[in-house]
């Protein structure tokens, strides 16, 4: 099945500071490569999703990146602010709304 | 509506105890997904329905039982279950190969087994 590894486990930066979190999958067969974002105590929530036909794409302060061909996806948070503090998960599955495999997740804290 | 309902919110249950979780949407969405999350970890499939049909089942242990009533109900039936099981038991839908892909996520049932 797919493995999904995510990098790093923690990351902490300052306020207005650019966020990194970069993941890897082994199936080729993945299409689809959606980003949770889980506050302490609630839910996972998708933040932004890209498909395997797309190399870039962007909502306001955050953006995804695909490299299918190596096979490595990576979320990108800019002018970060103390709400963005949360676990990211990236995740992979061969088309939108399977199941999903999730990366082990990082614990982004962002500092005033 | 883009609410999964899950109740109960917490649940404590003792290892000779049985119990169900439960798990409702009105979204129409037709794959229906048991995840577990433990402190600190990612959440881990559990069970997939598709159209009211189990289509996957990553190897639960036989002490948790799905079950899909209908298409917009899920329940996840408890039994003598072990001290290990304590977690977070989240539901998910979708609408399975359409639309946005997105899994909606319901806020989940805090599980602790004594």
């Amino acid at each position: 099945g797919e493995n999904v590894e995510q990098h790093p486990s923690t990351l902490s930066v300052q306020e207005g500071d650019s966020a990194v979190i970069k993941c890897t999958y082994s199936d080729s067969a993945s299409n689809y490569f959606p980003w949770y974002k889980q506050e302490l105590g609630k839910r996972p929530q998708l933040i932004i999703d890209i498909r395997s036909n797309v190399g870039e794409k962007k909502d306001q302060r955050i953006a995804v990146t695909l490299n299918k061909t190596a096979k490595h996806f990576s979320l990108h948070i800019t002018e970060t602010q103390p709400e963005d503090s949360a676990v990211y998960f990236c995740a992979a599955s061969i088309l939108p709304g399977y199941a999903l495999n999730f990366g082990k997740g990082t614990s982004l804290l962002v500092t005033p | 509506d883009t609410e999964v309902t899950q109740t109960p919110k917490h649940l404590v249950m003792g290892m000779t105890n049985k119990k169900s979780l439960k798990c409702e949407q009105h979204m129409g969405h037709r794959a229906m997904y048991w995840y577990k999350q433990k402190a600190k970890k990612p959440p881990e499939l559990m069970f997939v329905y598709s159209y009211e049909k189990l289509s996957i089942n990553e190897s639960v242990p036989s002490r948790f039982s799905p079950e899909c009533p209908n298409s917009s109900l899920l329940n996840l039936h408890l039994h003598a279950l072990q001290p290990e099981d304590s977690a977070l038991y989240l539901c998910a839908s979708s609408q399975e190969g359409q639309g946005t892909g997105e899994l909606f996520f319901g806020e989940g049932s805090r599980l602790t087994v004594l």
